[in-house]
């Protein structure tokens, strides 16, 4: 069965500070990976997506991911961390018949 | 757009009490998807339409819980009778264009306290 994981529950970093957020699935064919944001008392915001070509994809507010088979990840990365960016966020696969599938999310802290 | 609109915002009741939760997806799209968010359990999906028919709800936990969508600008949860392990936040999202591609827009939640 499809499965996604993110190993790091929680993660500090300073404002300024670059941040990677890693990701693993587990998908026999050829995955559709989506990167998705929380705040706190809202609803899930997309943050980019991959399905095929260039494996560096771009997001919105200064995100990045990069997907790599050989390692089956798919890691969020930022260059440098904003106070707002303080949130979960969360790495999903689309499971071929039309069906996401959440990992457990990251809980990102920022300290100033 | 005004987005996903769900309602309400927060509910309590008690055990044994019926409870509806409401949706209004994005206007034009053609998916529409309740998913559960818990502490333990993390985000599950509970079924999914397309164009107002259910195709996939084999994530409903148990027969308590029940989903309609008359037309394509609404729908309903309903857990009847509720329990205290029923306490989450309830999420509708809805997705138009290509399936699998297009992006889910969500909704604010409804955070349910079954006491």
């Amino acid at each position: 069965a499809q499965s996604v994981t993110q190993p790091d529950i929680h993660i500090t970093v300073s404002e300024g500070a670059s941040l990677e957020l890693r990701c693993n699935y587990s998908y026999g064919a050829t995955p559709y990976l989506f990167w998705y944001v929380q705040s706190p008392g809202q609803g899930l915001q997309l943050l980019l997506k991959y399905f095929s070509g260039d494996t560096l994809v771009q997001g919105i507010k200064g995100f990045e991911a990069e997907f790599k088979r050989s390692q089956s990840s798919f890691n969020l990365r930022k260059p440098s961390v904003h106070w707002s960016d303080a949130a979960e966020y969360f790495c999903a696969v689309d499971n071929y018949g039309n069906k996401l599938v959440f990992g457990a999310g990251t809980i990102l802290r920022v300290k100033s | 757009d005004a987005g996903v609109i769900q309602s309400p915002r927060h509910e309590v009741t008690e055990m044994g009490q019926e409870v509806t939760l409401r949706c209004k997806p994005i206007s034009g799209h053609d998916y529409l998807f309740w998913y559960r968010q818990t502490m333990m359990r993390g985000l599950e999906l509970l079924i999914y339409f397309n164009n107002n028919v259910p195709i996939d709800d084999s994530g409903m936990p148990e027969d308590r819980f029940s989903a309609k969508m008359p037309n394509a600008s609404f729908s309903t949860l309903k857990i009847q009778p509720s329990e205290p392990r029923d306490s989450a936040v309830y999420f509708c999202a809805s997705r138009g264009g290509a399936a699998r591609t297009g992006e889910l827009f969500f909704g604010e939640g409804s955070r349910l306290t079954v006491l």
